[in-house]
């Protein structure tokens, strides 16, 4: 199994401020890598897919790089209705998911 | 556009099945798309169960193999998930998405149903 690993695992940060989230995978996967957001009680939404296209709809304050084993999500400016937990997700071989990040208001 | 509803119990018993089904409206379930199940316990993170392709075809989480079936039901547009011999680790929200491929990038899920929570309890 691939294993992928998201730090940090929580983070406080401010409206305004630039967050990046890393994903790691535990083998090579390529550029198959894809971010997803969660806010409470709701589904996962996609974000990115492929590691930096952006889904129609979503801002472009949200991007995504990386390929291999090393990814980061980056919001280049908080806005309050991004606190939520982002997945990353791979899909290289029988599709894992990272645990989670948690992105909460300072 | 595509929307995923999932429909089933709310509650099993353990060592029963749950049972759940993802009807499609929008879109047809024969298009060029896997169509999956992804569960996510009470407070925890997300776990792919499985996939279906309007062939037939399927693919399985290897963690939960021996006890996963997914099925298509092409004249009513709607894939099926049944977990066999369930405990109280199988309780979770389960959500059915629709899984767009693409040739050297990947698979990815979008749009997710609502999900719906099963309980294992007696």
């Amino acid at each position: 199994d691939i294993q992928m690993t998201q730090s940090p695992s929580s983070l406080s940060a401010s409206v305004g401020d630039r967050v990046t989230i890393t994903c790691r995978a535990s083998q090579s996967i390529s550029s198959y890598l894809n971010w997803y957001q969660q806010k409470p009680g709701k589904a996962p939404k996609l974000l990115i897919y492929a590691a930096s296209s952006l889904q129609s709809g979503v801002p472009s304050r949200f991007s995504g790089s990386g390929s291999g084993t090393d990814f980061t999500l980056t919001i280049s400016s908080l806005q309050p209705e991004d606190f939520a937990t982002y997945y990353c997700q791979q899909s290289y071989s029988s599709d894992t998911f990272g645990q989670g990040t948690k992105l909460e208001i300072k | 556009q595509v929307q995923l509803q999932e429909s089933g119990p709310g509650l099993v018993k353990p060592s029963g099945t749950l049972s759940l089904t993802c009807a499609v409206s929008g879109g047809s379930i024969s298009s060029s798309n896997w169509w999956s199940w992804v569960r996510q316990p009470p407070g925890k993170g997300l776990e792919w169960i499985g996939e279906i392709y309007h062939s037939g075809s399927t693919n399985y989480n290897p963690s939960l193999k021996s006890r996963v079936t997914i099925s298509v039901d092409k004249s009513k547009n709607q894939f099926s998930l049944k977990l066999s011999s369930v405990t109280a680790a199988d309780t979770a929200v389960y959500y059915c998405a629709r899984v767009p491929t693409a040739a050297g990038v990947g698979n990815w899920f979008d749009p997710w149903g609502q999900g719906t929570l099963v309980t294992v309890s007696s």
